[in-house]
């Protein structure tokens, strides 16, 4: 079975600076996707990202950005110019991309802070 | 709908009542998922119905736990029999194929 490994609890980042958030995980499988989720206190999950696996360039949308190391199993979230919205809880998930629309997988997440 | 809708927002019961949560996906979407989120963690599935397809109930915690979907589309999470360990946040989400979910805001349930 797929795990996904979050291991920084909590984090914290000055506003306008730059911070990442670490993420591996662990499958046997060549083909999938991996995701990130940002979760603020309203409790509605947003997409932040999305990298498919066989794509070797590193996904990119505006401030956020990906560092994604298949060999070492590592998907680290970069947030630039970091914004007091962005305060939130932030997922990492994965999902198989060769059997259909299989669910997804979530890390346990990092409550980043963005101190003013 | 423009979202996912879920109902009710928060709902208190006392132990050993039954409840049912409630999700309205976005219409179209084939796909629709149910995960429990307990303070501190993360997101655990649950189940999940895809199309006509039988439901992937392979993370329901126990045989107090059900769910269906009818029409495909809204669907209804039962939980019997409740116990305080069934406390957490309920969240739905659906998909379209291959594509990425979007969330409900969940349900908060509280056993007391």
């Amino acid at each position: 079975a797929q795990t996904v490994t979050q291991s920084q609890p909590e984090m914290s980042v000055q506003e306008a600076e730059t911070v990442t958030l670490s993420c591996t995980y662990d499958t046997s499988e060549s083909d999938y996707y991996l995701f990130w989720y940002k979760q603020p206190p309203s409790r509605q999950m947003i997409l932040v990202i999305r990298q498919e696996a066989y794509k070797q360039q590193n996904a990119t949308e505006n401030r956020f950005s990906v560092n994604f190391q298949k060999a070492a199993k590592s998907f680290s979230l970069k947030i630039s110019d970091s914004q007091l919205g962005d305060a939130a809880m932030y997922f990492c998930a994965y999902r198989s991309g060769s059997r259909g629309n299989t669910p997804l997988v979530f890390g346990k997440g990092t409550r980043l802070s963005v101190i003013a | 709908g423009a979202g996912v809708s879920q109902s009710p927002s928060n709902k208190v019961t006392e132990k050993g009542k039954d409840v049912e949560l409630r999700c309205d996906p976005i219409s179209g979407h084939t796909a629709l998922y149910w995960y429990r989120q307990s303070l501190g963690q993360g997101l655990e599935f649950l189940i999940y119905f895809q199309g006509n397809s039988a439901p992937d109930k392979s993370g329901l915690p126990s045989d107090r736990f059900s769910a269906e979907r009818t029409g495909g589309s809204v669907s209804t999470l039962t939980i019997q029999r409740t116990q305080q360990e069934d406390s957490a946040v309920y969240l739905c989400a659906s998909s379209l194929v291959w594509e990425g979910y979007t969330f409900g805001s969940g349900t908060r349930l509280t056993v007391v």
